[in-house]
């Protein structure tokens, strides 16, 4: 149980493009929904916090215009980045908590992100 | 805002013994405390977690302490396998009810020697 996926697990874009990435509860409803930024061989950074059908609420230093974040369902939110650029090549990782499951927050695969 | 301080940065111990990664956290009014272990290229993983109503707790040969006067938690592993070997991280978080992000430590890279 408390799986989540993450589509793509990586991919590889020219900088000034976007890029969408999914994050998906398999198997349980989540009521919020979280992305983290990852860079080598460093800890996790909470960019982002996101409730089904709210705005999302982002984290000091992060940029709500590229940064773009839809929580459409219990079961799937989205991170658009935008206007890719280079320094945005980093590990892209969401996690969920159950719908009335308490604090345990399950996380992704990740999605690797290299911006050329 | 919290702060997670995470110790040692690398821990390397042999196979069968025991190993212990500290954390220190800043803000009184955070209540749970998750250790999550990550593989290379993978995500972290949810090994155990504690709640600040609590001392202790267990779960085979993981057990966390958490002490809320000193404001720090440990993670303890005992009879360490080779599959042990990863990177850990200890998070905290404020009000709970699966409403607020974590704060993550910089994580311990644990080594087991065969």
């Amino acid at each position: 149980g408390a799986v989540v996926s993450q589509h793509p697990s990586w991919v590889i874009c020219k900088s000034g493009t976007s890029v969408k990435i999914e994050c998906r509860s398999l198997d349980f409803q989540a009521t919020t929904m979280f992305w983290y930024r990852q860079f080598p061989k460093q800890s996790l950074m909470l960019m982002a916090t996101s409730n089904e059908g709210s705005k999302a609420t982002y984290e000091q230093g992060v940029e709500k215009d590229k940064f773009l974040i839809n929580h459409a369902s219990l079961t799937l939110s989205t991170l658009t980045v935008t206007s890719a650029h280079p320094e945005d090549s980093s590990f892209y990782i969401c996690s969920a908590s159950q719908l009335a499951g308490g604090e345990a927050q399950y996380f992704g695969p990740g999605t690797r992100l290299t911006v050329l | 805002g919290e702060n997670v301080e995470q110790h040692p940065s690398t821990l390397s111990v042999q196979e069968g013994d025991s190993a212990v990664i500290k954390c220190t956290y800043s803000d009184s009014a955070s209540n749970y405390f998750p250790w999550y272990k990550q593989e290379l290229g993978k995500g972290p993983q949810l090994i155990i977690d504690i709640r600040s109503n609590v001392g202790e707790k267990k779960d085979q040969r993981i057990a966390v302490t958490l002490n809320k006067t000193a404001k720090h938690f440990s993670l303890h592993i005992t009879e360490t396998q080779p599959e042990d070997s990863a990177v850990y991280f200890c998070a905290a978080s404020g009000t709970g009810g699966g409403a607020d992000g974590l704060t993550f430590g910089k994580g311990t890279h644990l080594i087991i020697q065969p």
